[in-house]
């Protein structure tokens, strides 16, 4: 099984573009996430999805869009990339809420900004 | 402000010996979770605790959560070098939204042949 898919996996921006991250799960889960990680600041949710058709703000949220396209698909958007975006991106599900729930990973896109 | 502190934020070791990394918080957690991250992947779960008190065991790892649920514990016995990776610890706070993980920011093991 795939799990969580991620793309790309690595990805340079100047300053002002803009891209769309893709996260893709076979695992018929209701609730998909993103996160950032950056050195010394551990994992950040940035927006969650509680269910297909739902969408929230998590703890730092500014500066990023998402859409919640299917119940398989949850995209995260950067409309004007700056350095301070510069990060590895963590797409995951669940197949419900709660910390009791296990989270599956993809493995990562790693966003450079210039 | 850093919800979970987690401790020794690095550990290097030689294989065969014991170790145990910590969790820490003020808060109050409903469940706390455990992953380990390798390079260049994301986190996989390793164990989900519940209940005050609780003590889980995975092979050589066993993991404790405090009586309070504030804090836990993973103890690695016998450590081998492919126990290395970055360890998480992850809970949602009593009373908190059902979605919303926070994360520590990890101790990083290694563990030389």
């Amino acid at each position: 099984n795939a799990g969580v898919t991620q793309t790309p996996k690595f990805q340079v921006l100047k300053t002002g573009q803009s891209m769309t991250l893709q996260c893709a799960q076979d695992m018929n889960h209701n609730s998909m996430y993103w996160y950032r990680q950056d050195p010394g600041m551990g994992l950040r949710l940035i927006y969650y999805s509680a269910s297909e058709g739902t969408t929230d703000k998590g703890e730092v949220p500014n500066g990023y869009n998402v859409s919640r396209l299917n119940k398989r698909e949850f995209s995260l958007r950067l409309e004007s990339a700056a350095p301070s975006q510069t990060s590895v991106y963590f797409c995951a599900s669940s197949e419900a809420g709660g910390a009791w729930q296990p989270q599956h990973f993809g493995d990562g896109t790693r966003l450079s900004i210039l | 402000t850093q919800l979970l502190e987690q401790s020794p934020q690095f550990l290097s070791i030689q294989e065969g010996e014991n170790l145990t990394v910590y969790c820490n918080s003020s808060s109050v957690f409903s469940s706390l979770q455990w992953y380990r991250q390798e390079p260049g992947e994301g986190p996989v779960l390793l164990v989900t605790v519940v209940t005050g008190g609780e003590v889980k065991k995975l092979k050589r790892l066993t993991f404790q959560f405090g009586d309070a649920r504030k804090d836990s514990s993973l103890h690695i016995t016998a450590a081998q070098p492919g126990d290395t990776g970055l360890y998480l610890c992850a809970g949602d706070i009593l009373g908190g939204s059902n979605y919303k993980l926070t994360f520590g920011k990890g101790t990083l093991l290694t563990v030389n042949p």
